[in-house]
C-alpha cells in the first residue's frame, strides 16, 4: 500500500518562474492537506482539498498560489512568479476522510529552491 | 484561531532516561492531538494520536496525556534510545480540518 506520494522531491526555480508541487495521496484517501515548512520552524497549514473541491484555503497566500484536486490525477500546488520567500520545504498529506477522527499522513515533501 | 505552544524547542537526555515534551492549546473546541516525529530531511511520521474523549494513550515506551481544562497534552517516551532523536511536533485540530502545529522539540539522545 503505497504511502502519499510527492514530486518532484527537489526544485529549483529562477525568480519569477512557476513551481508546480504534485501530491497523490494514499490509496483509499480522498482528502489532500498541505503544509509549508520554514527552516526549523513547524508546519503551517495551507489549503485543504477534496476532489474538485477546495475545502479550506485559509491559510494560502491570496496571491500567486493556488491548489486543485481534479477528479482524475494528483493533486497540484502551483506557485506563480516564485520569489525568494517561497524557498521552504512543501508537505502533503492525505486521509481518509474528513474529521478530527482521521490521521494525516504525510509524504516526503517537495524541497523548493528559489534561485 | 486555534494557537499551539510548544516546550521545551530543545531537549537533550541521556540513554535509557524519560523525556517530557508539553503543548498547550487555545481553542476549547479542538479535540484531536496528534504527535509528529521528524528525522532530518524526512517526512513528519505520525506515532501517537488522543482525542478529547480519552485522558492517556500508551503504545510500548510512548504514552500521550491530555488535561482538557488546563487545555495541555503532554507526550512521554521512556527508556529513551539514541533512534529516538529527533524533531518532535504537537499538533491540535477541531472540526476536521487543519492541524495547527507547535514549533517543534529538537530532542537528542545521546548515548
Amino acid at each position: 500500500n503505497a504511502g502519499v506520494m510527492q514530486n518532484p522531491r527537489h526544485l529549483v526555480r529562477r525568480r519569477g518562474q512557476e513551481a508546480r508541487l504534485r501530491c497523490s495521496p494514499m490509496k483509499g484517501h480522498s482528502h489532500v492537506y498541505w503544509y509549508r515548512q520554514l527552516p526549523e520552524e513547524g508546519l503551517k497549514f495551507m489549503v485543504y482539498l477534496q476532489k474538485e473541491n477546495i475545502i479550506d484555503e485559509s491559510g494560502m497566500p491570496k496571491e500567486r498560489f493556488s491548489a486543485e484536486f481534479p477528479k482524475e490525477g494528483p493533486s497540484i500546488l502551483r506557485i506563480q512568479q516564485v520569489v525568494r520567500g517561497d524557498s521552504a520545504a512543501y508537505f502533503c498529506a492525505s486521509s481518509p476522510g474528513q474529521g478530527s477522527n482521521q490521521p494525516q499522513h504525510f509524504g516526503d515533501g517537495t524541497r523548493l529552491s528559489i534561485l | 484561531g486555534e494557537n499551539v505552544e510548544q516546550h521545551p524547542s530543545t531537549l537533550s537526555v541521556q540513554e535509557g532516561d524519560s523525556a517530557v515534551i508539553k503543548c498547550t492549546y487555545s481553542d476549547s473546541a479542538s479535540n484531536y492531538f496528534p504527535w509528529y516525529k521528524q528525522e532530518l530531511g524526512k517526512r513528519p511520521q505520525l506515532i501517537i494520536d488522543i482525542r478529547s474523549n480519552v485522558g492517556e494513550k500508551k503504545d510500548q515506551r510512548i504514552a500521550v496525556t491530555l488535561n482538557k481544562t488546563a487545555k495541555h497534552f503532554s507526550l512521554h517516551i521512556t527508556e529513551t534510545q539514541p533512534e529516538d532523536s529527533a524533531v518532535y511536533f504537537c499538533a491540535a485540530s477541531g472540526g476536521g480540518t487543519a492541524l495547527i502545529f507547535g514549533k517543534g522539540t529538537t530532542l537528542s539522545v545521546s548515548s
